[in-house]
């Protein structure tokens, strides 16, 4: 079985801080990493995907399969980057119409 | 493109009401899922179909039934309900593979008394 870890219910930073969000996994096979985010009022959103290795809003995350981990990180945190943020597992060669989620961390920019 | 619809937006329901979460979307998306949504626990599936007439279970399936008559919609139902499902369910749909993004709906959130 897979599980998907966000130590971290809350975070807090200020704006222009860099800011990192942590995501652990266990699974025995490969995995495949996502993370979404939810923004105030709106709809669950694809952020990251490991397997493309793109950045978006300004946002990074690697796969280290060492330390079974899957954390993100922005440089220069924004007030509108705010939101709840989940990471999510599928194993490689599954879909992801079938993702493990974590708990989420609920980041805050302070201004 | 509308995209991933859910309907209602709110309801309220007594225990052991049954209902039906409405889910459509227009895509032509083979994969469309359910997951709930719980305060510290994350989203969790439900149920998901990867077909028209082909569905399982998820993680959390108990007290749920579904059925994928057309491409488009994948309609939950609750039969009888309980304070335990009081939830936001979340439709969404996806073409399957993992290069794909999963398109999610605007959620449902659902309080049972």
């Amino acid at each position: 079985a897979q599980r998907v870890t966000q130590p971290e219910k809350l975070l807090s930073v200020f704006k222009g801080a860099p800011v990192e969000l942590k995501c652990n996994y266990s699974y025995s096979g490969s995995p495949e990493l996502f993370w979404y985010v939810q923004y105030s009022r709106q709809r669950l959103q694809l952020l990251l995907r490991h397997i493309s290795r793109e950045s978006i809003k300004g946002f990074t995350a690697d796969l280290n399969k060492g330390e079974t981990s899957f954390h993100q990180k922005k440089p220069f945190a924004q007030e509108e980057d705010s939101a709840m943020y989940y990471c999510a597992l599928t194993p490689r060669g599954g879909s992801n119409y079938k993702l493990t989620f974590g708990k989420g961390t609920l980041l805050t920019v302070n201004p | 493109n509308a995209g991933v619809t859910q309907t209602p937006k709110f309801q309220v329901l007594k225990t052991g009401q049954s209902m039906t979460l409405q889910c459509a979307q227009d895509m032509n998306h083979e994969y469309m899922s359910w997951y709930r949504q719980d305060p510290g626990m994350g989203l969790r599936l439900i149920h998901y179909s990867v077909g028209a007439g082909i569905t399982d279970q998820g993680e959390v399936p108990n007290g749920y039934n579904v059925s994928r008559s057309t491409t488009e919609d994948f309609p939950l139902r609750l039969l009888s309900a309980a304070p335990s499902q009081t939830s936001v369910y979340f439709c969404a749909s996806s073409r399957g593979t993992t290069s794909y993004e999963q398109y999610f709906g605007p959620g449902t959130r659902l309080t049972v008394t």
